[in-house]
């Protein structure tokens, strides 16, 4: 069954430091997503992105975020300047074109600022 | 946007026994699925199901989707069931999923 694929699995950064996380979404799908998850709490939305653009962010996704999709296969997430508050798991998704919407998420990236 | 609540938001159950988890979501959806997450933090998808019922072995789930809720059930509930589960919504186009605050359940032997 295809999956998406995301890397680090766990990351530790200094504070200030940049990190970029890295998805492979499905390859058929053109809807792509970054979520995070705070320990013990919710899952919340960051962006979405779409034919090469972002669709749609939240007031969490600042200036401190980007993301971009380098090549045909790759979707990644930059934070910046890290804070002690990023830390969080990272979670990438992405949905069929047009199809059924099923979201379909990575196992996620872990990361730890010290 | 979209708000999606989950009720209860933590459960104990006796290994063996059945519960009910909610979900409800303020307005109408193209999407509503089931997440269970695991002690290592993956999100593993139950069930996609914006209307209708689908069982899974154990589980099962039903949305409504006139009247905007959709319920999980897990049956004879087994140790390795403990997590936390979400629900979550996608409205508005392709935009953004929403997802419910959670249900922690604890299995206990």
């Amino acid at each position: 069954e295809p999956e998406v694929t995301q890397t680090p699995s766990h990351q530790v950064t200094q504070m200030g430091q940049e990190v970029i996380l890295r998805c492979v979404p499905i390859s058929n799908h053109l809807y792509f997503y970054w979520y995070r998850q705070i320990l013990g709490q919710k899952v919340e939305f960051l962006v979405s992105f779409y034919n090469n653009e972002i669709s749609e962010k939240s007031e969490i996704f600042d200036d401190q975020f980007s993301v971009e999709r380098p090549d045909g296969s790759n979707f990644t997430l930059k934070i910046r300047s890290t804070k002690l508050e990023d830390s969080a798991m990272y979670f990438c998704a992405s949905i069929t074109r047009g199809g059924t919407g099923e979201l379909f998420f990575g196992e996620g990236s872990r990361l730890t600022v010290l | 946007g979209i708000q999606v609540e989950q009720s209860p938001p933590d459960l104990i159950l006796q290994e063996g026994a059945n519960s009910t988890l909610r979900c409800n979501f303020s307005d109408s959806v193209n999407n509503l699925q089931w997440f269970h997450q695991n002690p290592w933090g993956q999100l593993i998808n139950l069930f996609y199901i914006p209307s209708g019922t689908k069982q899974n072995g154990r589980l099962s789930a039903t949305t409504v989707a006139t009247e905007r809720y959709s319920l999980l059930y897990i049956s004879s509930s087994q140790t390795t069931d403990s997590g936390v589960y979400f629900c979550a919504a996608l409205s508005g186009g392709y935009q953004k999923v929403t997802f419910g605050t959670g249900t922690k359940l604890q299995v206990i032997p």
